[in-house]
């Protein structure tokens, strides 16, 4: 059974520039959720997918955007990037069956993502 | 924004002691689940205690949720040197049928000195 993956796992990028990241949902898991933790903090919840379509999201921007894949695998887009972007971020993808994700989440390692 | 604190924000004990963090929260939750994450890299998922649970163990671990109280405790028994990390709690709420993500606290960071 493979885990979760995430690519890359560093990126540096100027302000006002995009960013693409990509994870990989663990085999199985049709829910994928995106989080940013900045340093020392705990992860915020910015979005998650489900069905190739977006089904909840946090308080952040439309500039954060994201795609999930008929694999189920997903993408994080980043517009306009800004200095406060600068974080780890992170995917997590689950099972869901019927209502809701209740259950634990698979975590990726992580890409971390530093803007200047 | 974060849904609640854990307690202490650090804590450094000596290898083979127990180890206690604490969690409160500020919602109604359906589940609160515990969370590891070593050198800021990705969160390895410990144990999840539901809403009508109030206490759950699994091996070293053991959780314990009091929802009048809106609070957690997990307890790390005989401490090791390779559980020196930083410990999360997050809670699922009832709203939006579940797709809300996980709401993280902003974790106690646990050092086991050898």
């Amino acid at each position: 059974e493979t885990g979760v993956t995430q690519s890359p796992t560093h990126l540096i990028k100027t302000r006002g520039q995009q960013v693409t990241l990509r994870c990989s949902s663990q085999s199985g898991h049709n829910t994928v959720s995106w989080y940013q933790q900045a340093l020392g903090q705990g992860p915020q919840f910015i979005f998650q997918y489900y069905r190739e379509e977006e089904n909840g999201r946090g308080n952040f921007p439309p500039r954060f955007s994201g795609l999930q894949f008929p694999n189920y695998s997903s993408e994080l887009n980043v517009n306009a990037l800004e200095l406060d972007d600068s974080a780890l971020y992170l995917c997590a993808s689950s099972p869901r069956t019927g209502l809701s994700v209740l259950h634990e989440q698979f975590f990726g390692p992580g890409t971390r993502l530093t803007v200047l | 924004s974060q849904q609640g604190e854990e307690d202490p924000q650090a804590l450094s004990i000596q290898e083979g002691e127990n180890a206690t963090m604490n969690c409160s929260y500020k919602t109604s939750i359906n589940n609160l689940q515990w969370y590891r994450q070593n050198s800021g890299r990705g969160l390895v998922h410990l144990i999840l205690i539901r809403s009508n649970e109030r206490e759950k163990h699994s091996g070293r671990l053991r959780v314990t949720l009091d929802t009048s109280k809106k609070s957690s405790s997990l307890l790390i028994t005989a401490s090791r040197a390779a559980d020196t990390a930083s410990y999360f709690c997050a809670t699922v709420g009832y709203s939006g049928g579940g797709a809300d993500g996980l709401t993280f606290g902003k974790g106690t960071h646990l050092i086991i000195q050898p």
